[in-house]
């Protein structure tokens, strides 16, 4: 299948500060793509869903001035967690969309910790 | 209103037998159903998916079931292995739109 990265692989930031995750489609251009919060033996949970060129669109509850989204090219978006506190702690997980299919190919995750 | 119900929450089976994860959507526009494979730590990856339009696929051990009336699927792993031991998620989805509902998740434990 295809290859979706993510970077960092995991953060541990102080609460407060600004968290960026990449999220990058390596062999495919993705005008659609979505990030998802994973807490423990719990199912992925949508957050917003990232479309090139355009805003975002987040699901109700999502707070999008706090979790800003940005997605700049074909191939990358990106996850800022602003002023993180500890509750914001949790496995965050991007997929990107094959064009005009339904194909979701999910990155690795990443493991951010607010201390 | 939960719109995929998964089940069960957890299974355990033997080396080379059969294991199967049920679920059941509300939405009769969902229109394509896949199956995802999760080990901790990680992202899930796409195991298999299927369309309405169709009752079984197959690939390898991993079939689908579609049963379109009782608006329910399902996953049987074939000759199950220790490294099948992994949560497993149902999802649906309509359209292109794209956005998926997930199933809660079967945590699936394949014991040598």
């Amino acid at each position: 299948g295809a290859v979706v990265s993510q970077h960092p692989s995991r953060v541990i930031c102080k609460s407060g500060t600004s968290v960026k995750i990449e999220c990058r489609s390596l062999d495919f251009q993705a005008t659609t793509m979505f990030w998802y919060r994973q807490f423990p033996k719990q199912s992925l949970m949508l957050m917003a869903t990232s479309n090139e060129g355009s805003k975002a669109t987040y699901e109700q509850g999502v707070e999008k001035d706090k979790f800003l989204i940005n997605h700049a090219s074909l191939t990358l978006s990106t996850l800022t967690v602003t002023s993180a506190h500890p509750e914001d702690s949790s496995f965050y997980i991007c997929s990107a969309r094959v064009p005009s299919t339904d194909t979701q190919y999910f990155g690795p995750g990443t493991r951010l910790t607010v201390l | 209103q939960q719109q995929v119900k998964q089940s069960p929450q957890s299974l355990i089976v033997q080396k080379g037998g059969i294991s199967i994860i049920n679920c059941a959507y509300e939405n009769t526009a969902f229109d394509y159903f896949p199956w995802y494979q999760q080990f901790p730590g990680k992202g899930p990856a796409l195991l298999i998916a299927i369309r309405p339009d169709v009752s079984e696929k197959k690939e390898g051990r991993f079939t689908i079931s579609f049963n379109k009336s009782a608006k329910q699927f399902s996953l049987h792993i074939m000759d199950s292995q220790p490294g099948d031991s992994a949560t497993y998620f149902c999802a649906a989805s309509k359209g292109n739109a794209g956005k998926s509902t997930f199933g809660d998740g079967t945590t699936l434990t394949v014991k040598p």
